[in-house]
């Protein structure tokens, strides 16, 4: 069947720090990985999209990869900020819709 | 970016009544898509909303259960029908103004309860 997993437990990380958050997915054969923001009580909100003959992506403190081998995709945010807390969701195209993994809680602590 | 005001933005209802949801675009978009958020879970596609046809829905959804209309090209409506407890969630409406590649564009949901 086709997954997409994340780590459900939260990411606590100090300020400054690196966070690197991880999503996995099996059965699927994406031509785009999008991450989204959300914070409680609200929508997603759209960060980053990589292709897939895309390795690495940039934008300002972010960071994704994708590896279409390895079926994963890593996403950086460095230098955090308590603001960076929030839950991260990695979502995968498939015949033009998207899926959505459950997200991971990141804890950025001052 | 695209615009999108959702209402209602909570409520609370009873058992076997019907609530309809409303999403309200800036600009016109070919697709509408209706997903679900059940508490501490993932965003889960219910429909896609085309305007002028009927709406194309995931395994595990039904149109006897989620209606949808889609009048133009700036508005859909999801109805929750016959809720049950079970029905208790986030609906969100979502739309990809450039194309699926370049993100969704979320409203802010619909927090339902049903009692």
């Amino acid at each position: 069947s086709q997954k997409i997993e994340q780590n459900s437990e939260a990411l606590n990380i100090q300020e400054g720090k690196t966070a690197t958050l991880t999503c996995n997915y099996t059965n699927y054969s994406p031509a785009y990985l999008q991450w989204y923001r959300q914070d409680p009580g609200r929508g997603p909100v759209f960060l980053l999209l990589i292709r897939e003959n895309e390795k690495e992506k940039r934008k300002e403190r972010l960071k994704v990869t994708f590896d279409t081998t390895l079926k994963q995709s890593l996403f950086h945010i460095t230098a955090s900020q308590p603001a960076d807390s929030a839950t991260y969701l990695c979502a995968l195209d498939n015949f033009n819709k998207f899926y959505f993994g459950s997200g991971t809680k990141l804890n950025v602590k001052p | 970016s695209a615009v999108i005001s959702q209402k209602p933005s909570r409520d609370i209802c009873q058992r076997g009544t019907s609530l309809t949801i409303q999403c309200q675009v800036d600009s016109q978009v070919t697709m509408m898509f209706w997903y679900r958020q059940q508490p501490g879970q993932s965003l889960t596609l219910i429909a896609t909303a085309n305007q002028g046809s009927e709406a194309t829905y995931e395994s595990g959804f039904v149109i006897d259960k989620f209606p949808i209309s889609r009048p133009n090209l700036t508005f859909s409506t999801l109805t929750v029908s016959n809720m049950s407890p079970e029905d208790s969630s986030i609906y969100l409406c979502s739309v990809t103004p450039w194309g699926a590649q370049y993100g969704y564009t979320f409203g802010s949901g619909t927090r339902l309860t049903v009692v």
